[in-house]
């Protein structure tokens, strides 16, 4: 149990265009995802929280008006990034917790964004 | 930004010997975690530790806790080719709001 998807698994855009990134809770009902960015080398950095229904919370630094998160219902919340540059290339990994709680987040598999 | 550090950045031993890793946090947490990345995707969870725990087992995992000065490690005993990978720690940030991740260890366990 407590599968978490992301599609597509990998995708390439050339600069200015938006893409769509879908993250779906498989067999539980989310309450809280999380959107991370990572890039090569380098650990998982929060870009924002988002809560069924809610506008997201987006960490410092992260523009909110580039990387648009809906979470319209329990199963699924999406990242589309707007007018994308190749500086937004990277590997971005959304998570789902049902409990509310942080430390009981189920990871996907993640998204590798390739801006040419 | 980023709990704290995690050291060595990278680690090479070959199959059969142990991997230690270490990480160190900054505030207060209620518990901490390790998680394993494979190359290019997503995380896996190993284990959990509370705060109020100083030593915790899983299979070949074992993990250290040291609240007094904000440390952890991470042990791989009898390790196999399959866990190369990169390990991390991550605290919630002391609010319950959010997990912040350590920098990183990148294991490679040579056959």
């Amino acid at each position: 149990g407590a599968v978490v998807s992301q599609h597509p698994s990998w995708v390439i855009c050339k600069s200015g265009t938006s893409v769509k990134i879908e993250c779906r809770s498989l067999d539980f009902q989310a309450t809280t995802m999380f959107w991370y960015r990572q890039f090569p080398k380098q650990s998982l950095m929060l870009m924002a929280t988002s809560n069924e229904g809610s506008k997201a919370t987006y960490e410092q630094g992260v523009e909110k008006d580039k990387f648009l998160i809906n979470h319209a219902s329990l199963t699924l919340s999406t990242l589309t990034v707007t007018s994308a540059h190749p500086e937004d290339s990277s590997f971005y990994i959304c998570s789902a917790t049902t409990s509310g709680r942080v430390y009981e987040q189920y990871f996907g598999p993640g998204t590798r964004l390739t801006v040419t | 930004s980023q709990q704290g550090e995690e050291d060595p950045q990278a680690l090479s031993i070959q199959e059969g010997e142990n991997a230690t890793m270490n990480c160190s946090y900054k505030t207060s947490i209620n518990n901490l975690q390790w998680y394993r990345q494979n190359s290019g995707r997503g995380l896996v969870h190993l284990i959990l530790i509370r705060s109020n725990e100083r030593e915790k087992h899983s299979g070949r995992l074992r993990v250290t806790l040291d609240t007094s000065k904000k440390s952890s490690s991470l042990l791989i005993t009898a390790s196999r080719a399959a866990d190369t990978a990169s390990y991390f720690c991550a605290t919630d940030d002391g609010y319950g709001n959010k997990l912040v991740f350590g920098a990183g260890t990148i294991l490679r366990v040579k056959s």
